[in-house]
């Protein structure tokens, strides 16, 4: 059974870079047939796709967050990371990391979200 | 981006009632379309891929059809444990986008 789950912190100041991680467990980052996702929900509100990357490091962003998102995977310890530069108030979400099929492009595997608030 | 539009925002039905939330697109996005429940506090789950396929362990009252641009999702006997928020999202461009969601309560 695959497992993912978010750590990083839970509050971060404006003009700051949110950073978080997801390790993934029971399942290999480099195994292919999966995209590594990143999907963040505003408080109360729908689901907004960031990105996501292959094991090779292709990398696919969201266009209205493409100049402030990185993604990025370290295969050796089987994780995959976000970075958001320059964060505001509207930044504050629970974020989701996920594992994406290839082919489907379901997202069948979820860690529990992480809330991050923006906020001095 | 590729819009989807979802109906109803929300609605409220009784045990063992049918119920259908339909998903719109901006555009053609042939079958590439998936359907999630998400439960207050939970991710989201994986439901329907592909317009129309059930994925592994969900019950078989659950069931999604449509091509192009309109999309159809049903619980063909609504049970207690259905209540939840249901999102489409499309896949055929990227940025995937979802839509707003449809709010399932118990009349």
């Amino acid at each position: 059974q695959v497992q993912l789950q978010e750590s990083g912190p839970g509050l971060v100041k404006p003009s700051q870079t949110l950073s978080l991680t997801c390790t993934v467990s029971g399942g290999s980052i480099s195994s292919g047939g999966y995209y590594w996702s990143w999907i963040r929900q505003h408080p109360g509100k729908g689901l907004e796709w960031i990105g996501y990357i292959y094991y090779s490091g292709s990398t696919y962003y969201n266009p209205s967050l493409k100049s402030r998102v990185t993604i990025s995977v370290d295969t050796s310890k089987n994780q995959f990371s976000l970075k958001l530069s320059s964060v505001t108030a509207a930044d504050t979400a629970v974020y989701y990391c996920a594992r994406t099929s290839r082919k489907s492009k379901g997202i069948d595997y979820w860690g529990q979200g992480t809330l991050v608030t923006v906020s001095s | 981006d590729i819009q989807m539009t979802q109906s109803p925002s929300s609605l409220s039905a009784s045990v063992g009632d049918r119920v259908t939330i339909t998903c719109q697109a901006s555009q053609d996005i042939s079958n590439y379309l998936n359907w999630y429940q998400q439960k207050p506090g939970k991710a989201p789950k994986l439901l329907i891929y592909d317009a129309s396929n059930l994925e592994t362990g969900v019950p078989s009252r659950f069931s999604g059809s449509g091509s192009g641009t309109d999309f159809t999702f049903t619980i063909s006997s609504l049970q207690p444990e259905d209540i939840a928020t249901y999102y489409c999202q499309q896949y055929d461009n990227l940025p995937q986008t979802f839509g707003q969601g449809t709010k399932v309560e118990i009349k």
